[in-house]
């Protein structure tokens, strides 16, 4: 069975003060990782796709990276507006296979 | 262009009534997907359709829950009766797959709609 397990469960920084959240996951034969945001009362917004290990992809402040096991989200001087929950998800199956979630961390940015 | 759409917002009902959820997707997508989201969990994936056929509907609870994706375009999600443990939030999701990649070797990304609260009381 497919796990998909994110920490922290939350985080708070002050604005300005990088860190990384974690994903890691068990599928058998993995297909893509996936990364969203998800606001308060809003459908999750779709932020990056990582297909192989070692792939890198950059979008503002946010840079997500894979491993065989792990993925990461890196927040580099994340700003107020970046708060948020951060959902990530494995598909095993191609094409339009539906995805497995984690439970999210939930981010807070202090001005 | 218009993202997806979801229709009722919010909806309150009482338990044993029944209750429908519609979903619009992006236009020309081909696959469409139905999660729901309990407070605090990731969405976890009640039925997915290729064109208008469902391909996997194993987490569906077939006893009170039924879908359908006519023309494969719209699709409406049903529960009857409704439990009080149905409350949460119902997700549509489309997605675009290129022709001869529906079961193909990568995995492409969903589109979410705002979804839809449920409440039962």
């Amino acid at each position: 069975e497919d796990q998909v397990t994110q920490s922290p469960e939350a985080l708070r920084l002050q604005e300005g003060e990088s860190s990384s959240l974690n994903c890691s996951y068990t599928v058998s034969g993995l297909r893509g990782l996936f990364w969203y945001r998800q606001d308060p009362g809003k459908g999750p917004e779709f932020l990056f796709t990582l297909y192989s290990a070692g792939e890198e992809k950059e979008k503002e402040r946010l840079k997500a990276t894979l491993t065989k096991k792990e993925s990461f989200l890196h927040i580099t001087a994340p700003k107020p507006e970046d708060s948020a929950t951060y959902l990530c998800a494995a598909s095993s199956g191609g094409g339009a296979d539906g995805l497995t979630f984690g439970k999210g961390t939930h981010l807070i940015i202090q001005p | 262009e218009a993202g997806v759409v979801q229709s009722p917002r919010y909806k309150i009902i009482e338990k044993k009534q029944p209750v429908a959820f519609w979903c619009n997707p992006i236009s020309g997508h081909n696959t469409l997907y139905w999660y729901l989201q309990n407070l605090g969990q990731g969405p976890e994936l009640l039925i997915r359709y290729e064109n208008e056929e469902a391909v996997d509907d194993s987490q569906l609870p077939k006893d009170r829950f039924s879908a359908e994706r006519l023309k494969g375009v719209d699709s409406t999600l049903k529960i009857q009766p409704a439990e009080l443990g149905d409350s949460a939030v119902y997700l549509c999701a489309s997605s675009l797959c290129p022709t001869g990649t529906l079961t193909g070797p990568l995995s492409y990304e969903q589109y979410f709609g705002p979804g839809t609260r449920l409440t039962v009381t």
